[in-house]
């Protein structure tokens, strides 16, 4: 039972763009930094966005994150096939005092 | 370019203690950052077992903060998971991974499989 909620699905055709939430509260999102992860199939979680909307260096400037108040987003536009993976939200929880991730949501693309 | 690697049994029975350890390679564990855990069921999502800093300062996530122990070995650039009693709950890939300044974890490694069964 994550205290950050995400949908669980999110899909959409080649091109277009997409837009996942991740849902906090003031104990964490409201307070802390949000990251996020992809997870392709099979494989280890890999750092995706840091610190609300910063990119590490090798991800595309496809992948942009925000924050507002104690909610998170990622956007990803010109969706690629190869993005078809699971996405996990994730920051610092104060009250939990521990590191919280999302519920993850699958990104399908049709 | 830093690299960790889990290595321990793939199976370990109910009740018993899992133990895992994260070499890493390219940096070493003494010139700081906090060092973690983090476990993924098979078809669920993450979850954060804790974190070790260099000194051995830890924290623990408080669902399973009573069974978990998690220790750095600075000499060997290890650090190492010790989870008892576990259960088939307890059943999952586990990641070790290297948690930045800024609160996020930036490199990962390939995880292992344990299976608790008897």
């Amino acid at each position: 039972q994550s205290v950050l909620t995400q949908p669980p699905s999110a899909s959409g055709t080649p091109g277009q763009r997409i837009t996942i939430s991740c849902s906090g509260s003031s104990s964490n999102i409201g307070t802390n930094t949000v990251n996020w992860y992809q997870q392709l199939p099979g494989t280890a979680p890999k750092l995706l966005i840091y610190s609300n909307n910063q990119r590490p260096s090798g991800v595309p400037d496809r992948f942009s994150g925000s924050k507002s108040g104690t909610s998170a987003s990622l956007a990803i536009s010109g969706l690629q096939s190869e993005d078809e993976a699971d996405y996990y939200c994730a920051t610092w929880n104060d009250s939990l005092n521990g590191y919280v991730f999302g519920t993850g949501t699958k990104v399908t693309v049709l | 370019q830093v690299q960790l690697q889990e290595s321990g049994p793939g199976l370990v029975k109910p009740s018993e203690t899992l133990s895992l350890t994260c070499s890493v390679s390219g940096f070493s564990i003494s010139s700081g950052y906090y060092w973690g855990w983090i476990r993924q069921p098979p078809g669920k999502g993450l979850e954060w077992i804790g974190s070790i800093y260099h000194s051995g300062s830890t924290y623990y996530n408080p669902s399973v903060k009573s069974r978990v122990t998690i220790s750095v070995d600075t000499s060997k650039n290890q650090f190492s998971l010790r989870l008892s009693s576990v259960t088939a709950a307890d059943t999952a890939v586990y990641y070790c991974a290297r948690l930045a300044v800024a609160g996020h974890f930036d490199y990962w490694g390939q995880g292992a499989l344990v299976t608790v069964s008897s």
